[in-house]
């Protein structure tokens, strides 16, 4: 089962622009990831956020959590063509470490 | 640190046959991960392994699917008879002991059922 639904399911911008991708998830957490998938490749960790914190930035990525309204949102900032993947997020249920992927956000950046 | 390897990197094999996929986690990592992705969906998790113990395998046909992690270190999964339905890619992960750490992936292996 899927814990977790990203929206939109898929998004198509102009290079330079910004882009923001969002998380919905179902139980109590305690963290929430970020990955990128490139075509034929496999997922590379991007930014972790705990639940006991509300915003973390890691170069142009911004991550929100709002674990009231369990939801998550990356915002991607000054887009490049080369950011052109899939974006998942992925949730453990407090005190395991199964991690549970989302469906995916699957970003084109238009040079 | 060397990355998490996987081999083969492709399989096409005919309905009804066997496969066996292999996965060699970064060094000292105690937890490993086995997902599936099929085309277009997010990787569902098959089995979690904890050292070379199982901690989760509930989503892993165990009918068809099986999975050894020998010395806590290289891990095997292997299906036996393959479906046309198991066409997807096998995905790899490892990840230190703690409950922040972030998973490494291998490339995974592209498995076609035909």
């Amino acid at each position: 089962s899927q814990q977790g639904e990203e929206d939109p399911q898929a998004l198509s911008i102009q290079e330079g622009e910004n882009a923001t991708m969002n998380c919905s998830y179902k139980t109590s957490i305690n963290n929430l990831q970020w990955y990128r998938q490139n075509s034929g490749r496999g997922l590379v960790h991007l930014i972790l956020i705990r639940s006991n914190e509300r915003e973390k930035h890691s170069g142009r990525l911004r991550v929100t959590l709002d674990t009231s309204k369990k939801s998550s949102s990356l915002l991607i900032t000054a887009s490049r063509a080369a950011d052109t993947a899939s974006y998942f997020c992925a949730t453990a249920t407090s005190g395991t470490y199964k991690y549970i992927f989302g469906t995916g956000t699957r970003l084109k950046v238009l040079a | 640190e060397a990355g998490v390897a996987q081999s083969p990197r492709y399989k096409i094999i005919e309905k009804r046959q066997s496969v066996a996929f292999w996965c060699n986690p970064i060094s000292g990592h105690a937890t490993l991960y086995w997902y599936q992705q099929i085309l277009g969906q997010g990787p569902k998790l098959l089995i979690q392994f904890q050292n070379n113990g199982v901690v989760d395998d509930s989503q892993l046909p165990k009918d068809r699917f099986s999975a050894e992690r020998l010395k806590g270190v290289d891990s095997t999964l292997k299906i036996q008879p393959a479906k046309l339905e198991d066409s997807a890619v096998y995905l790899c992960a490892s990840s230190e002991t703690g409950l922040n750490s972030p998973l490494h992936f291998g490339n995974g292996t592209r498995l076609t059922v035909t």
